[in-house]
């Protein structure tokens, strides 16, 4: 599976953007780019996911660099809600069916 | 639509004995994978069941195993329990669709202590 890295922490402030980077610069062309993100206390939940394409929903967006070697998830307006850990994960089309979560980002947002 | 739902919540073991975890995934879902949460090693993929069949496997001992049954309902074992066993064991479910695009849905998970 494909090694994605991300920033340790971030910290925002309520009611601003938030962006979240991830490396992926082994990314292979048939690589699916995840976000999920585990809330305090909760299992992992589903954000967003792209191949080549920005892509948006109702929780965020995920802007895909050209040469898909990095995305950046975006919350828009980030509340106290989305305070959470956030994982980057590549999926391969003809993988297995797991996710294989790194570290994480740990983001805090301040009131 | 109910989400995925794990029983027990909570549960408290001595070492060398035996548990079983209890996950229903959401109706419709065919695909049940289990994964084990510490604070040292993050969360890592134990199995995955598609249609009563074993379809992956992570890097656990045979100790780990699991089942799932027809109604796509799944269970998970963990004999001679160790110290180092003690975790948030979580369940996923999804559709089955493609691996790339398909979402994985989690329950809230299972906190084992083993004392």
């Amino acid at each position: 599976d494909a090694k994605t890295t991300q920033p340790n922490s971030m910290e925002s402030n309520e009611e601003e953007p938030v962006h979240l980077p991830c490396n992926h610069s082994t990314i292979s062309g048939t690589d699916y780019i995840h976000w999920y993100r585990q809330l305090p206390s909760q299992g992992p939940e589903y954000v967003i996911h792209g191949l080549t394409s920005n892509v948006n929903n109702r929780m965020a967006s995920l802007a895909i660099a050209e040469d898909r070697k990095s995305s950046t998830l975006i919350l828009h307006r980030a509340t106290l809600r989305d305070a959470a850990v956030y994982y980057c994960i590549l999926r391969d089309v003809s993988g297995a069916q797991k996710l294989v979560f790194g570290q994480g980002t740990r983001l805090t947002i301040n009131p | 639509k109910a989400g995925v739902t794990q029983t027990p919540r909570y549960l408290i073991k001595t070492r060398g004995q035996q548990v079983t975890l209890s996950c229903s995934p959401i109706s419709g879902h065919r695909s049940v994978s289990w994964y084990q949460q510490t604070p040292g090693q993050g969360l890592q993929f134990l199995f995955e069941y598609f249609s009563e069949t074993q379809r992956n496997k992570g890097n656990f001992p045979g100790r780990f195993s699991g089942r799932q049954f027809s109604n796509s309902r799944s269970e998970m074992n963990v004999s001679t329990l160790e110290l180092g066993d003690s975790a948030l064991y979580l369940c996923a479910s999804s559709v089955t669709g493609h691996k790339g695009t398909d979402t994985q849905y989690f329950g809230p998970g299972t906190r084992l202590t083993v004392l």
